[in-house]
Parts: C-alpha cells; structure tokens; sequence
C-alpha cells in the first residue's frame, strides 16, 4: 500500500544535540512538507520542497533543516539552534501543482529531556 | 495577519445527530478550502476540497459549504456515530502558483452513544 512512513514515532532529545526525523513516501509525489503541531496551534509548517534538489523555508523555519536528495525521501534535523523543539512533527505529501488533499504520515513525537 | 478560526471548545452530540463544524477565516482570499480529520497521536485525514466557486460539496455523510462572502466554511456530518469522534481540522489555500496550505486549529466532536 502506498503512503507516507514517518519514524521514529517517539524520540527523546537531550539539550543542545541534534536529532533527525524520517520521512518516507512511495507515493510519487513531487512535492513534500514538515508542519509542527503543538496543543492549541494549528499546523505551522516547518520547510517544504516541490522537487528534488529544492526546499523553501516556511513559517518557522528557525532552528530547523532539511534535504531532499530523493523523490522519496525529506528528513528533517532539529538542531540545537531550535529553542522549544517539544511538539509533534508532521510529514505530509502532494502530488503538487493541484489542489488536492495532502496525505500525512502519522507522525513522530518529540521530547526534550 | 490572516487568521483561521476554529471553534476550540469541544462539540458534544448525540449518536443519530447532525454535527456542524464552523471554519471562519480573516484577511485571507482563499480559492480552496480543505477539511482533515485527526485521530489523537495520528497524522489527519484528508476528507474532502471544495474550491470558491463551488457552494456546496458532499461526500456520503459529509457535507461542506463554502462561503466566500461570509468568510466561512461549515462542515456537517449527518447521522453521526461514535466512530466520528476526532478533531476535524480546517486549511485554506490561495489559488495561484505554489501555495501553502493554511490550517487551522481543529475543534474536537465528541458523539455520545
């Protein structure tokens, strides 16, 4: 079945490393998307890329990068840089180009310890 | 700034009723509307788009309207079932080149037996 595999689901970071979160699609899709999800906020998107070899900055962007090396793939590095990197992170893909519906992975949870 | 609105205190109905959900937006001009559906810990589910020209879309129980005088969309959910309960969100998109998809910040239906 195709979709989007996010891991690892829990990851626990200690002050000042840097961690990085998977995301992987088999879905074809040209372009891909990191949102933070933290209580009582929306979705606030984090980097997206339409195509391979390019990403553009979000909304909050600080404290946070990517690569897109692969159609399939966009790991996303918390680095230390990042103040309050606690949330839930989302990797959600689309075909891009139309407006449809994105497809998410179920996302990983991280905590700083 | 633009801002997204979504009701942020739970809807509690009754198993067999018609769930309303409201999406109202300000100084925002989107040509998509998108609603999601969220299961606690999950990544959301996209259930349906309707775009500004279209009043009114449905999708076996589901049924979204858009309008763009109002600024609002709502979402209804016709016979509802327990199974229903999650936290529906809400995203906006422009219609022109790339654009982000704009969430907002969910309102959780809770349906009763």
């Amino acid at each position: 079945d195709g979709g989007i595999t996010q891991s690892p689901k829990y990851l626990f970071r200690k002050e000042g490393q840097n961690v990085t979160l998977s995301c992987e699609q088999n879905l074809n899709h040209d372009a891909m998307y990191w949102y933070r999800q933290d209580p009582g906020q929306g979705l606030r998107l984090i980097y997206y890329s339409q195509i391979v070899n390019d990403f553009q900055k979000g909304d909050i962007a600080e404290g946070y990068s990517v690569s897109r090396e692969k159609k399939e793939s966009f790991p996303l590095t918390v680095t230390s840089a990042q103040k309050n990197p606690t949330a839930f992170y989302l990797c959600a893909s689309s075909i891009g180009g139309r407006r449809e519906g994105y497809t998410f992975g179920s996302g990983t949870r991280l905590t700083v310890v | 700034s633009q801002k997204i609105e979504q009701n942020s205190e739970a809807l509690n109905i009754q198993e067999g009723k018609t769930a309303t959900l409201t999406c109202n937006y300000t100084n925002y001009s989107p040509a998509y509307l998108q609603w999601y559906r969220q299961d606690p810990g999950r990544g959301p589910v996209f259930l349906l788009l309707i775009r500004e020209n279209e009043k009114e879309k449905r999708k076996e129980r589901l049924k979204v309207t858009f309008d763009t005088t109002l600024k609002q969309s709502l979402f209804h959910i016709t016979a509802s079932q327990p199974a229903d309960s999650a936290t529906y969100l809400c995203a906006l998109q422009r219609g022109t080149g790339f654009q982000k998809l704009v969430f907002g910040t969910g309102t959780r239906l809770l349906v009763s037996p």
